[in-house]
């Protein structure tokens, strides 16, 4: 089955500094999904990237799918204390074509100290 | 866009009793929809994954007899705890498909926090 890898575990920051979380997957992705997430309450969408050498960004957050489709970069530029949370990264799996299963990466928990 | 609504956003119950919680797609019809859990400081770790119809498939480890799943319409599927035990306790998040395929995207819900005294 396909498996997510983020890195780092987590990751402090002062505001203002730019940042990069990472997503491995272990097979080819058809589809790679960043969300944010504050523990215990729902996920919000940022990003869907498909097709390799994609970029994509949104005010200050940045996402890149590798050309080779298996690795993503989520960047923020000039954090924010607001950008506190947990970053996860979800993609299909490739148990059929229609993607059976949907899986989640353990999550990059961010902090920004004020 | 695609919308999915879950109710109870937070719900408490006692040792024994049984707890539903539902999904809702609002404005697509949901071949497929998935439950998660999430544990304390940890990752959403897929549970089950249901199509409209047809008995979910259950992820290593889950006891379908515990979460029963049920998919009966094309908006609708409900995850219900049976007997729930303080060890429930946890955060539920469904998901939904459209008929497309993961080309669809995927929409969650906002979640239930779940407490069982």
């Amino acid at each position: 089955s396909q498996e997510l890898e983020q890195s780092p575990q987590s990751l402090i920051v002062q505001e203002g500094k730019n940042l990069t979380i990472n997503c491995t997957s272990s097979k080819t992705l058809y589809g790679l999904y960043w969300y944010k997430q504050k523990y215990g309450e729902g996920l919000i969408f940022l990003m869907m990237l498909q097709k390799g050498g994609e970029e994509k960004s949104h005010e200050k957050i940045t996402a890149k799918l590798d050309e080779k489709k298996q690795q993503s970069s989520l960047h923020i530029t000039a954090s924010q204390p607001s950008h506190a949370g947990i970053y996860l990264c979800g993609a299909p799996s490739v148990r059929d074509n229609y993607g059976q299963n949907f899986v989640f990466g353990p999550g990059t928990r961010l902090s920004v100290l004020p | 866009g695609a919308v999915v609504s879950q109710h109870p956003s937070r719900v408490i119950c006692k040792s024994g009793t049984s707890v539903k919680i539902e999904c809702r797609s609002l404005d697509f019809q949901a071949t497929t929809m998935f439950w998660y859990r999430q544990f304390p400081k940890k990752s959403l770790m897929l549970m089950a994954t249901s199509n409209e119809g047809s008995k979910a498939t259950y992820e290593q480890g889950v006891e379908k007899d515990k979460f029963l799943i049920n998919h009966a319409s094309l908006t609708l599927s409900t995850l219900t705890v049976t007997s729930a035990h303080p060890e429930d306790s946890s955060f539920y998040i469904c998901s939904a498909r459209g008929y497309m395929g993961f080309r669809d995207g995927y929409t969650f819900g906002s979640g239930t926090r779940l407490t069982v005294v």
